[in-house]
């Protein structure tokens, strides 16, 4: 089976601007979870997705938004970009429903905002 | 407030030897634990869950154990490689669903 696959790898933006990620579950994975990895910070949870439906959400602004199709496809956007947004955004897919499930990661996209 | 600490300092061990690391958390009553090993500008790979009803668990050369009175969770890798070099956390669920907390994570050095 192809792994969890996150485009684009990495993206450059400025201040301002608003920026879209996507990510593909592993095939037959209903569960699609997002985080932000930071130096600082370290790696911090920003939703979850399970049949569409937005079961859980981390402790981001509104600016955060996600989505999840009937595909299980997911993407995540960020409105009105700061320099604090810059980091490695990993998505993670897991069969769902049960939390235990394992997470299987993508590679990440890498975002810089300037 | 919930809180996951590992030591955020590098782990320097020589190859052969075991590598402990250790995971503490407050306020938290985890159903379960897991372990994620991730290299640099790769994402986590899942290593191991250890449930709340579980003291120990093991696979190949990985030891987990889980102290829910302590809590604390010990993490060791016997015979370690060079290639074991990376940064280990571990994660905890907040809720029912798939929400983890991670750890800061701690980052390993195995010297040949």
């Amino acid at each position: 089976k192809a792994g969890v696959t996150q485009t684009p790898r990495y993206l450059i933006k400025t201040r301002g601007q608003q920026v879209t990620l996507s990510c593909s579950p592993i095939s037959g994975h209903r569960s699609v979870s997002w985080y932000q990895q930071t130096p600082g910070q370290g790696l911090q949870f920003l939703f979850e997705y399970f049949s569409e439906t937005q079961r859980n959400k981390g402790n981001f602004p509104g600016r955060f938004s996600g989505r999840q199709f009937s595909n299980s496809r997911s993407e995540m956007n960020v409105s009105t970009l700061e320099l604090g947004d810059s980091a490695l955004y990993l998505c993670a897919s897991s069969p769902g429903p049960q939390y235990t499930d394992t997470q299987y990661f993508g590679p990440g996209t890498r975002l810089t905002v300037l | 407030s919930q809180k996951i600490e590992q030591n955020s300092e590098a782990l320097n061990i020589q190859e052969g030897k075991t590598a402990t690391l250790t995971c503490n958390y407050t306020n938290y009553s985890p159903a379960y634990l897991q372990w994620y090993r991730q290299d640099p500008g790769r994402g986590p790979v899942f290593l191991l869950l250890i449930r709340e009803n579980e003291k120990e668990k093991r696979k190949e050369r990985l030891k987990v154990t889980f102290d829910t009175t302590l809590k604390q969770s010990l993490f060791h890798i016997t015979a370690s490689q060079p290639a074991d070099s990376a940064t280990y956390l571990c994660a905890l669920p907040l809720n029912a669903g798939n929400m983890l907390t991670f750890g800061g994570g701690t980052r390993l050095m195995v010297k040949p």
